[in-house]
């Protein structure tokens, strides 16, 4: 079974701090995404990768980046926290030969204070 | 810009009813795919729909998508508890991209 593992499921961090949040697959997929779910928004699209070392803007990019350096492994950097990003966080993978289905980990919720 | 609209956005129905949930979206797409949330988990697969006329079903939920009308539907048949949860559509913008855009969930309630 594909496994996707996100290293934080409970966070609390102060405004102004920096944040990672920690995500690891093991089914060498290609492509890995950050998503940020909020009630009545659905998922949204933080940014998302199809390589080592490669990133692109998903749809609300501000005040996030993230990093690359392994294919197994997608971190999402939050450089100075604020409160409007308190949220929940999901990380995906999914591979570039099969159905386009992407596989989720359990969730970050982050809460900035 | 894609969007994906899905409703009802909040479904209460009593266990035994049959329902439909509509997923909506803005731009031409072949690919589109249903996951259920439960309360404080992650999103679960339920089906992968790849071309028009699609049709996918398991146990007491269908799922269909018509590429001409840009819409998929969920059906529930004699609902029962266990399928309370959120429901999710996600569709790709592009047969050359894997990224999906997701609807904002159904959620749903089946009371006895």
């Amino acid at each position: 079974d594909v496994k996707v593992t996100q290293s934080s499921r409970y966070l609390v961090k102060r405004t102004g701090e920096k944040v990672f949040l920690e995500c690891v697959q093991d089914m060498d997929h290609e492509n890995m995404f950050w998503y940020r779910q909020d009630p009545g928004l659905g998922l949204r699209l933080i940014y998302f990768s199809y390589d080592v070392k490669m990133k692109e803007k998903g749809d609300i990019p501000e005040g996030y980046s993230v990093s690359r350096e392994k294919k197994e492994r997608f971190s999402l950097i939050l450089e100075s926290a604020s409160t409007n990003q308190t949220s929940m966080y999901l990380c995906a993978s999914g591979g570039t030969s099969g159905t386009g289905e992407l596989f989720f980990g359990e969730g970050s919720r982050l809460t900035v204070l | 810009e894609l969007k994906v609209e899905q409703n009802p956005l909040f479904l209460s129905m009593q266990e035994g009813k049959n329902y439909t949930i509509y997923c909506n979206y803005s731009t031409t797409s072949d690919r589109l795919y249903w996951y259920r949330q439960d309360p404080g988990k992650s999103l679960e697969s339920l089906f992968v729909l790849l071309s028009n006329g699609a049709v996918k079903q398991e146990g007491r939920l269908m799922a269909s998508l018509d590429t001409k009308a840009r819409l998929s539907t969920l059906h529930i048949t004699a609902a029962v508890h266990d399928l309370s949860a959120t429901y999710f559509c996600a569709v790709a913008p592009g047969s050359n991209t894997d990224k999906l855009i997701f609807g904002t969930g159904t959620r749903l309630q089946v009371f006895p």
